[in-house]
C-alpha cells in the first residue's frame, strides 16, 4: 500500500528558532500533500494544501509566513515552523493524495506517522 | 462548510461486546467517507474507506456503512478486544477532508 513517512518523529527546539519537518511519499508520486495540526484531545485541523511546483494554499487563520511549506518534488513536502514559540507545540501530521491510478480517483489520502514538536 | 460530528465522544465497554460508533456529516456531496484509528501519541491508521457510490465496507471485525442521503456513517466493531482501545475518527472527503472530533473507545478486559 501507499506509505508516507515523516521526519523527525519528534523534535524539541528553543523559542525563536526554526524547525523543518519533512514528509515523503515512499512508493508513489503525490501531486497533492496536506499538513494538519493536532492539539491534545482535539481532532486534526487542516493547515495547508500544497501541490507540487505551486505555492501552498493556507487555511484561514494559519500564518503563511510562520508556517513555510515547500512541495518541490512529487515525493517530498516540507513544513518549516519559523521563529517557533511554545504555543506552536503540537502534533503535526502530513498526508498525501493517492497514486494516479485507482486511489487518485477515490481521493483517498494516506497519512504520515506525525511529528511531535515541543518548543521550550 | 462541511461539519462532521461523532457520537459518543467516549465509550467504555467490556471485552467481547459488539459496539457501534456514529458519524454524521452536513454536506452529502462527498467523494468518500473514511474511518481511522489513532492510538495515543501516534498517527492515523486507515481502517475503512467507503466510496460515495458504496453502502458499506468490511474488514475483519469491522463494518462501516454509509447513508449519504441522511448524512450518516456507522462503524460496527464485533467482539471487541482490549487492543481495540483507541480513538476512532471519521472523515468526510469533499473539496477537503473534514474530520470529526473522534470517539475515544476503551475496551475493558
Amino acid at each position: 500500500g501507499a506509505v508516507v513517512s515523516q521526519h523527525p518523529s519528534w523534535v524539541i527546539c528553543k523559542s525563536g528558532t526554526s524547525v523543518k519537518i519533512e514528509c515523503r511519499s515512499l512508493d508513489f508520486q503525490a501531486t497533492t500533500m496536506f499538513w494538519y495540526r493536532q492539539f491534545p484531545k482535539q481532532s486534526l485541523m487542516l493547515m495547508a494544501t500544497s501541490n507540487e511546483g505551486s505555492k501552498a494554499t493556507y487555511e484561514q487563520g494559519v500564518e503563511k509566513d510562520k508556517f513555510l511549506i515547500n512541495h518541490a518534488s512529487l515525493t517530498l513536502s516540507t513544513l518549516t515552523v519559523t521563529s517557533a514559540h511554545p504555543e506552536d507545540s503540537s502534533f503535526y501530521i502530513c498526508s498525501a493524495r493517492g497514486p494516479r491510478d485507482y486511489s487518485f480517483w477515490t481521493y483517498e489520502q494516506y497519512f504520515g506517522p506525525g511529528t511531535r514538536l515541543t518548543v521550550t | 462548510k462541511q461539519e462532521v460530528t461523532q457520537i459518543p465522544a467516549a465509550l467504555s465497554v467490556p471485552e467481547g461486546e459488539n459496539l457501534v460508533l456514529n458519524c454524521s456529516f452536513t454536506d452529502s456531496a462527498i467523494y468518500n467517507l473514511q474511518w481511522f484509528r489513532q492510538d495515543p501519541g501516534k498517527g492515523l491508521t486507515s481502517l475503512l474507506l467507503i466510496q460515495s457510490s458504496q453502502r458499506e465496507q468490511t474488514s475483519g471485525r469491522l463494518n462501516a456503512s454509509l447513508d449519504k442521503s441522511s448524512g450518516r456513517s456507522t462503524l460496527y466493531i464485533a467482539a471487541s478486544q482490549p487492543g481495540d482501545s483507541a480513538t476512532y475518527l471519521c472523515a468526510a472527503s469533499g473539496s477537503r477532508l473534514t474530520f470529526g472530533e473522534g470517539t475515544q473507545l476503551t475496551v475493558n478486559p
